[in-house]
């Protein structure tokens, strides 16, 4: 597609329920990243990939927090044990290459009851 | 980390009013960018501005990384310029965005 699509838009939870969110980045972006939106912590960086080099995940809140990036190309970001807490958007950016212009996805609104 | 600091938090504008948007930050830069996040969350690129003046349309964008600003200008505001503007950085040596917290405009018709 022409731009950063991610799934679902929306996503209600039960606590202590898995969720798995989607990105599919730009076609030949090499580099993808996640950011979460929250109304205390405005927009903060979670985790980012470039090719095949290890991830950068120094920004997961915890380790009930995991992302994958297969083939290159589509991103999951899994949430384990989901806490109330945990409720915000999550966004998805990718780039040409690393450090480049970051373009973002429309988001997952994420609601743990 | 690094630090953004956006000023001001709060702006409302009438309608055909200009306007300046202030982003510091604390350390050197690699690059800059400024969004326009939509009612739907949606965060659109406006500039991609490391240094120096870029403009597009009604909205340009100034970057003076040796003292650590940048400045978006808004002419002629619209209704359609309503909503948050972001700044965010990416510091040398990292390849992620901090961001500030952002400017809340609103232009009253």
């Amino acid at each position: 597609g022409a731009g950063v699509s991610q799934s679902p838009s929306n996503k209600v939870t039960e606590k202590g329920k898995d969720v798995e969110l989607r990105c599919d980045p730009i076609s030949g972006h090499t580099a993808l990243y996640w950011y979460r939106q929250s109304l205390g912590q405005g927009l903060e960086f979670l985790i980012y990939f470039q090719g095949n080099s290890a991830p950068d995940k120094s920004g997961l809140p915890s380790d009930r927090f995991s992302a994958e990036r297969t083939g290159g190309s589509v991103s999951t970001l899994t949430i384990q044990r989901t806490q109330q807490e945990d409720s915000a958007v999550y966004l998805c950016a990718s780039s040409l290459i690393a450090g480049d212009e970051q373009f973002f996805g429309p988001g997952t609104r994420l609601t743990v009851l | 980390g690094i630090q953004v600091e956006q000023s001001p938090p709060d702006l409302i504008l009438q309608e055909g009013a200009n306007s300046t948007l202030r982003c510091n930050f604390s350390d050197s830069v690699n690059n800059l960018q400024w969004f326009h996040q939509n009612p739907w969350g949606q965060l659109i690129n406006l500039f991609y501005i490391p240094s120096g003046t870029k403009q597009n349309g009604r909205l340009s964008a100034t970057t003076v990384a040796t003292e650590r600003y940048s400045l978006l200008y808004i002419s002629s505001s619209q209704t359609t310029d309503s909503g948050v503007y972001f700044c965010a950085v990416r510091p040398w040596g990292n390849n992620r965005l901090a961001f500030g917290k952002g400017n809340q405009v609103v232009v009253i018709p």
